[in-house]
């Protein structure tokens, strides 16, 4: 089992440039997240799914979208990349968002993140 | 803004101490979860606890849900240089179970 895959493993960015950050996961869950990571600012969220077809917002949505398409897949795209956007990017995803039901998450390696 | 509180920020210990960090939070939570994260790494579930005043142990680490389910502890006996790194806790909203909010994380570093 791959387990939450995420592609770029690192990225450099100019101010203004876009890309997607992609995450994969094999495991047939419901729930995927994004999140930021910054020293001092613990994990943020950034955007969720409950499932294909499904995202919200979560605690930090600017400058960022989501989509769900299929349930494996969930990508984060950043539309014109900032400085404040460098950081370290992590996918997760959970069996389901119900409480008895596996809400652990499971992460993806990460991508490093700088925009110059 | 950031609703789980996590204590302290830094431990610094030797080799063979003990080591607890502390969640509390401002609402009811559904369940608390710990994760570990090595340096460089990314964040690892380590267990879960659902049930009020419930205590789970995992070798000589000991995990504590609080009776009220606002807070909780993580708690290692004899730490280990392989123990180093970051402990955050999160935990499910009584009510609003769709975000894991998360406290800020406490750094282990352990001298041999």
């Amino acid at each position: 089992n791959a387990g939450v895959t995420q592609t770029p493993k690192f990225q450099v960015l100019k101010t203004g440039q876009s890309m997607t950050l992609q995450c994969a996961q094999d495991m047939n869950h419901e729930y995927m997240s994004w999140y930021r990571q910054d020293p001092g600012m613990g994990l943020r969220l950034i955007h969720y799914s409950v499932g294909a077809g499904i995202t919200d917002q979560g605690e930090v949505p600017n400058g960022y979208n989501v989509s769900r398409s299929t349930t494996e897949d969930f990508p984060l795209r950043l539309l014109s990349a900032a400085p404040s956007q460098t950081s370290v990017y992590f996918c997760a995803s959970s069996y389901s968002f119900v409480i008895g039901r596996g809400t652990e998450a499971f992460f993806g390696q990460g991508t490093r993140l700088t925009v110059v | 803004g950031q609703q789980v509180m996590q204590i302290p920020q830094y431990q610094h210990v030797q080799e063979g101490e003990d080591f607890t960090t502390y969640c509390n939070s401002s609402t009811t939570l559904s369940n608390i979860q710990w994760y570990k994260q090595r340096p460089g790494g990314h964040p690892v579930f380590l267990i879960q606890l659902v049930k009020s005043g419930e205590v789970k142990k995992q070798k000589r680490l000991t995990f504590q849900f609080g009776e009220a389910k606002k807070n909780s502890s993580l708690h290692i006996t004899a730490t280990q240089t392989t123990d180093v790194g970051t402990y955050f806790c999160a935990g499910l909203k009584a009510g609003n179970n769709r975000k894991l909010i998360w406290g800020l994380g406490t750094s282990l570093a352990v001298n041999p």
